[in-house]
């Protein structure tokens, strides 16, 4: 069965620092999606990605998030400068359709120092 | 203000019982309704979908109602398993929105 794909499964860094997270969602998919959960907590929408812009985002997605969609396949998450409560579980996320159901990836396990 | 309500406390059953989790949601219309399974340090999986018009849902064990009147959806797992164990995630899309918002779970521990 396809899978949305997340490198790398753990990433530890000095606050600060720029991190990219990666993502290779479904490839026939046409709406990507990242979510974040801090530990003991719920999952939270970060940003939506559609037509290869955003199409909503949450109020933790400042100017410190990006996203990008490089090449047709990969799906990029970019923190700038890192900050401690930045530490989380980073789930990328993909659909079919917008009244479909979320197929996501095994998350990225940022931690920051 | 917009809320996805679960049960925070954790549900301890015996194997071969029925689970209900329960979910209500307060000053959202959503066409839909989804049920998602999460393991510890894993990514949300998907298990079902309901919509408005549907009462109720079934896939082999599992068995979904949502009543828009009530705002409420419950989860059902029938003949319960240690398997089963397991953080069960309610969530919506908000109408005319992109996201999948998710509610804070229900952990479910199925002893054997």
């Amino acid at each position: 069965e396809p899978e949305v794909t997340q490198t790398p499964s753990h990433q530890v860094t000095q606050m600060g620092q720029e991190v990219i997270l990666r993502c290779v969602p479904i490839s026939n998919h046409l709406y990507f999606y990242w979510y974040r959960q801090i530990l003991g907590q719920k999952v939270e929408f970060l940003v939506s990605f559609y037509n290869n812009e955003i199409s909503e985002k949450s109020e933790i997605f400042d100017d410190q998030f990006s996203v990008e969609r490089p090449d047709g396949s990969n799906f990029t998450l970019k923190i700038r400068s890192t900050k401690l409560e930045d530490s989380a579980m980073y789930f990328c996320a993909s659909m079919t359709d917008i009244n479909e159901k979320l197929f996501f990836g095994s998350g990225t396990q940022l931690s920051v120092l | 203000s917009q809320k996805i309500e679960q049960n925070s406390e954790a549900l301890n059953i015996q194997e071969g019982k029925t689970a209900t989790l329960t979910c209500n949601y307060t000053n959202y219309s959503p066409a839909y309704l989804q049920w998602y399974r999460q393991d510890p340090g894993r990514g949300p999986v998907f298990l079902l979908l309901i919509r408005e018009n549907e009462k109720e849902k079934r896939k082999e064990r599992l068995k979904v109602t949502f009543d828009t009147t009530l705002k409420q959806s419950l989860f059902h797992i029938t003949a319960s398993q240690p398997a089963d164990s397991a953080t069960y995630l309610c969530a919506l899309v908000p109408t005319g929105g992109f996201k999948t918002i998710f509610g804070a779970g229900t952990r479910l521990f199925v002893k054997a």
